[in-house]
């Protein structure tokens, strides 16, 4: 079955410090990834997709099909950085994207 | 202000009743989509439509109906209403470019509350 794991539902760290969000998918094909994110109050909106390998706002996601991981990173955490972050993989490249259960990032300072 | 809009913003109602929330993009896009929020904040995609056209259908009970009177708007029509409905629901969309589709573009959510 398809579907992406997104292990921690709280990740809290300091500001400055690294910070990684784990993704690992489930999917035998060729997968689309993404990462979306939603800060407070706002919309969900798109971070950084893997078909791009872009840096987006300092952070970097690089696909892994051995380990069928997409872990996002940031090497200097910012407290503006504090949000709800979700994988997602569009298996059939419909549009249909299948969510991970979401991680709250809390950068502290 | 080009976006994603949705109304109502809040919906508190009761059990039994029937109720629709309305989505309107002005992005352009020929896809749009309703995604499902429970309270532990799992986002499920709910409903596709392309241009019109139902293109994803999960599974989800009869009573939910989406409608699309045009590929600007989608709505989501909800009948006999359960307290497992409460939750928050977003509608999204997208473009279809070659070899896929790109980025999602979301609403604001409807938060639905069944008493």
């Amino acid at each position: 079955a398809q579907r992406v794991t997104q292990p921690e539902k709280l990740l809290s760290v300091f500001k400055g410090a690294p910070v990684e969000l784990k993704c690992n998918y489930s999917y035998s094909g060729s997968p689309e990834l993404f990462w979306y994110v939603q800060y407070s109050r706002q919309r969900l909106q798109l971070l950084l997709r893997h078909i791009s390998r872009e840096s987006i706002k300092g952070f970097t996601a690089d696909l892994n099909k051995g380990e069928t991981s997409f872990h996002l990173k940031k090497p200097f955490a910012q407290e503006e950085d504090s949000a709800m972050y979700y994988c997602a993989l569009d298996p059939s490249n419909t549009g249909k994207l299948i969510f991970g259960q979401g991680t709250t990032l809390q950068v502290k300072p | 202000d080009t976006a994603v809009s949705q109304t109502p913003k809040y919906l508190v109602t009761q059990m039994g009743n029937d109720k629709s929330i309305k989505c309107e993009q002005n992005l352009g896009h020929d896809t749009m989509y309703w995604y499902k929020q429970d309270s532990k904040k799992f986002l499920k995609i709910m409903f596709s439509y392309n241009n019109k056209e139902l293109i994803i259908n999960e599974t989800v009970p009869n009573r939910f109906s989406p409608k699309s009177p045009d590929k600007a708007h989608l709505n989501l029509h909800i009948n006999s209403l359960e307290l497992g409905d409460s939750a928050v629901y977003f509608c999204a969309s997208s473009q279809r470019v070659a070899g896929g589709v790109d980025e999602q573009f979301f609403g604001p959510g409807t938060r639905l509350t069944v008493l």
